[in-house]
Order: structure tokens, then sequence, then C-alpha cells
């Protein structure tokens, strides 16, 4: 979906290394979320925020931490990568409050990230 | 926590054929099954719903039943194109944990011509 952006689209990083994948959109969405996709795995819930006081852990939180800069921006940081953080990244958000809520997630491009 | 198993894991059909994908759910409170198509490159897309009030939905060449009692839905696309090869994910979620999506593993359906 063109109106949810990642950057980078793809990133090599050595062990050890901070690195901040961001997100944005333009959908006017209050929910945000992170997922990471594995092979064989499917996709895997991270972090997700309600609004920009709401953060939430997923079901694999360990290792990585987020910011909500505001409604329409979301980043996802590994303070300290290792190897297999090595995944595909994507960031999806969803209208969840109002008379137009919806339980569809829109999904970013992705973030190919590699850890050496 | 919902555990959602999707099967087959791939799945090669000569174009013009059907093509069938299956997911089971554990948590019966579940009641919003979403199908996520994903192209080489992209993020997935939604490419068709269903919820729990409903047997049976379609839309054009794709169409998704649910059977709540068995907690099984599956994916039915006819008549197959080249350009319906991609990743398929299956997902369910609830009202009750703000519809949070629980994913299946992903199907790769390759249409040969």
């Amino acid at each position: 979906d063109a109106d949810v952006t990642q950057t980078p689209r793809n990133r090599i990083t050595k062990t050890g290394k901070r690195i901040m994948l961001e997100c944005s959109q333009t959908k006017g969405h209050d929910r945000m979320y992170w997922y990471r996709q594995d092979p064989g795995l499917g996709l895997r819930l991270i972090y997700y925020s309600f609004d920009v006081k709401d953060i939430n852990k997923g079901e694999i939180s360990d290792g990585y931490s987020v910011s909500r800069q505001a409604q329409a921006k979301f980043s996802l940081s590994l303070e300290s990568a290792i190897p297999n953080q090595t995944a595909l990244y994507f960031c999806a958000t969803r209208r969840g409050s109002g008379i137009s809520s919806t339980d569809t997630q829109y999904f970013g491009p992705g973030t190919r990230l590699t850890v050496l | 926590g919902e555990n959602v198993e999707q099967h087959p894991s791939t799945l090669s059909v000569q174009e013009g054929d059907s093509a069938v994908i299956k997911c089971t759910y554990s948590d019966s409170a579940s009641n919003y099954f979403p199908w996520y198509k994903q192209e080489l490159g992209k993020g997935p897309q939604l490419i068709i719903d269903i919820r729990s009030n409903v047997g049976e939905k379609k839309d054009q060449r794709i169409a998704v039943t649910l059977n709540k009692t068995a907690k099984h839905f599956s994916l039915h696309i006819t008549e197959t194109q080249p350009e319906d090869s991609a990743v398929y994910f299956c997902a369910a979620s609830q009202r009750s944990n703000d519809y949070k999506l629980s994913f299946g593993a992903g199907t790769t359906v390759t249409v040969r011509a």
C-alpha cells in the first residue's frame, strides 16, 4: 500500500550495531504494527501501538524497541543487532477507532534486514 | 494465544485449474479471517476476508469458506492465471484483542503456463 512507506528498503549491518527502521503512513490510521517475516513462519507481531501514548509488546518483542513519534510515524529499533534478527520487517496500519473503524490492516512494502 | 495452521506450504497448479488453501485455528472466539497475497518484493495485500457470521464469501475468481464448528477456513481460486502466483497468508483475529492478527505460515502458489 503506497500510503504506508518504510525506510530503508534494504539494510545490511554487522552484529552489535544499532539499527532503526522507520514507518510512515498517510492514511490517518491510529493503530500501527511491526511484524517480522521468516520463511516458513508467517508474520509474527513484534510491537503494536494504539496511538502515540499507547505502545504494547507483541509475541516476539525481546531484542526490539519502538517509538511512536507522531500518529503517522512508528519506528522499530534493534539496540544491538544479532544474526538471528535477519528477516523481512513489515509495518502495518489500521483505523481502530471512530465510526470508520475497520478490522483491516494495511501493510508497507517491507524492509529486508541482514545482520552479519 | 491463537494458533493458525496453513496447508499446503507449496502448491503448483496448471493455468486454468483451481487452487485451494486450507487453514485451521485454535481459538473459538476468533471472528475475523482475512487472506493476504504477497507478491515478490512487496508487502501483503488483503484480497478477501470473512467474518464469523458468514459461511461463504466470493469476489470474482476468489472465494473463502468458513466452518466455525470445525474451526477451519479455506481460500479457493478458480481459473488460475499466471498473476495469481504469489505467497498467500491466512490469518485469524477477534474483536476482544483489538483484531491483532495471528498468521498462518503461508502457501507459495505457482501457476504453470
